[in-house]
């Protein structure tokens, strides 16, 4: 397996575009994480699925982020109205196992840029 | 959410020491606790995932170790080399959260 495949690598938008970030994780992976890496808060979950469905999303900053999972191996986090505040790097991640007893493979992450 | 405490913050050693670090968390409902190596411009990927209290994992010159009733764990490097240089991740799932939370990190530096 290639691993957790996440594109765009770079993204630079303008403030109030639509960002989407996509993401495919590992085959047979049950868990999907996607997070944001800050310097004032360093890596944070936004939201994670479990068999594509959603189960947490607390950690979603706002209504203008929002995020799919249509199916086991495609994931998609999107920012509309983009600020330069959502400027970070966001990663996703997959994990076999939502229990913490397995480890949590990163996808090489999207360095978002909001101008 | 989860209070993940990493120290230190950052640490600067020269190629051939040993160094330590520790992740504090809540004891209470603990299920497992992940350690991850991020080096600069790469993702993280994991070193050890522990569940058991008294737990000791090693990876060459990289071991760790769990108290859970305590809630807290360290992270060893024997004979430290340039290439270890990285930041170090903890992420303990506990408190009654089954996902792990990550704390900020330990951000080593070996110098040749």
């Amino acid at each position: 397996d290639a691993g957790v495949i996440q594109s765009p690598r770079h993204e630079v938008t303008e403030m109030g575009q639509e960002v989407t970030l996509r993401c495919k994780p590992i085959s047979g992976h049950d868990y999907l994480f996607w997070y944001r890496q800050t310097m004032m808060r360093g890596l944070e979950l936004l939201i994670y699925f479990n068999n594509n469905v959603p189960i947490d999303d607390s950690g979603m900053p706002e209504d203008r982020f929002s995020a799919k999972m249509p199916n086991a191996s495609f994931s998609t986090l999107k920012i509309q109205p983009s600020e330069p505040r959502d400027s970070a790097v966001y990663f996703c991640a997959s994990s076999l196992d939502g229990q913490g007893l397995t480890e949590a493979f990163f996808g090489q992450g999207t360095r978002l840029t909001v101008v | 959410i989860l209070n993940v405490e990493q120290s230190p913050q950052s640490l600067h050693v020269q190629e051939g020491d040993s160094t330590n670090f520790t992740c504090s968390f809540p004891s209470s409902n603990f299920y497992a606790l992940h350690w991850y190596r991020w080096e600069t411009a790469k993702s993280p990927e994991a070193l050890f995932v522990m569940t058991l209290n008294g737990d000791e994992k090693k990876k060459g010159r990289i071991s760790a170790t769990l108290n859970t009733k305590e809630g807290y764990s360290y992270l060893y490097i024997k004979g430290s080399q340039p290439e270890d240089s990285a930041t170090y991740l903890c992420a303990p799932a506990s408190g009654g959260s089954y996902i792990p939370t990550f704390g900020r990190g330990t951000s080593l530096i070996v110098h040749p």
